[in-house]
């Protein structure tokens, strides 16, 4: 199956700085998405961005689907951003929608 | 998005036993799926659920285990049978709502003792 691997896997930040995450992926796909996963365990929806980029505030990501790497990019962290970073894949496939495969996500801890 | 809602949020069950996790959506979706996220680990697609079919399992996991319902666009159970240990987990549904994006439950959290 399709591997999705992330880094790093851990980071502590000091509230303010910036951030990259790396989502590197084996095949082509259809969907890639991130996700912002708090410590409730809520996931949250950060982007859906199988190609391109986008910006949402403070956050942006870029997908280079011909290269198979995503990049979101935090910029003046906030203690509200701890959590898990996760990134997600569904293959690509001519057919309806499939399940999502997830890397192993990028903890992230900003401290004030 | 959609607004999708778990029960139950948590449960405590013991050996043996099975628990039902239904998911509920505020709109009519045609695809849904289940995930299961173990401790401190990621998170693995169980089987995907569309209305009027059998739902479609991934390798490691079977029917007679976690058997699943869709009776209609709105609604699906999950149920994790004869319950171990190993079980305990977030078990979450997702939807697909447009363009292949897919939203997620809040999750139930599984303790098996």
């Amino acid at each position: 199956g399709i591997q999705v691997e992330q880094s790093p896997p851990d980071l502590i930040l000091q509230e303010g700085a910036n951030s990259t995450l790396r989502c590197n992926f084996s095949d082509s796909v259809n969907n890639l998405q991130w996700f912002h996963q708090n410590p409730w365990g809520q996931l949250i929806n950060l982007f859906y961005i199988p190609s391109g980029t986008k910006q949402n505030g403070r956050l942006s990501a870029t997908t280079v689907a011909t290269e198979r790497y995503s990049l979101l990019y935090i910029s003046s962290s906030q203690t509200t951003d701890s959590g898990v970073y996760f990134c997600a894949v569904e293959l690509h496939s001519g057919g309806g929608a499939d399940g999502l495969t997830f890397g192993k996500g990028t903890h992230l801890i900003i401290q004030p | 998005s959609a607004v999708i809602s778990q029960k139950p949020s948590r449960d405590i069950c013991q050996r043996g036993t099975s628990l039902t996790i239904q998911c509920q959506v505020d709109s009519q979706v045609t695809m849904m799926f289940w995930y299961r996220q173990q401790p401190g680990q990621s998170l693995t697609l169980i089987a995907t659920a569309n209305q009027g079919s059998e739902a479609t399992y991934e390798s490691g996991f079977v029917i007679d285990k976690f058997p699943i319902s869709r009776p209609n666009l709105t609604f699906s159970t999950l149920t994790v049978s004869n319950l171990s240990p190993e079980d305990s987990s977030i078990y979450l549904c997702s939807v697909e709502v447009v363009a292949r994006e897919q939203y997620f439950g809040p999750g139930t959290r599984l303790l098996v003792l």
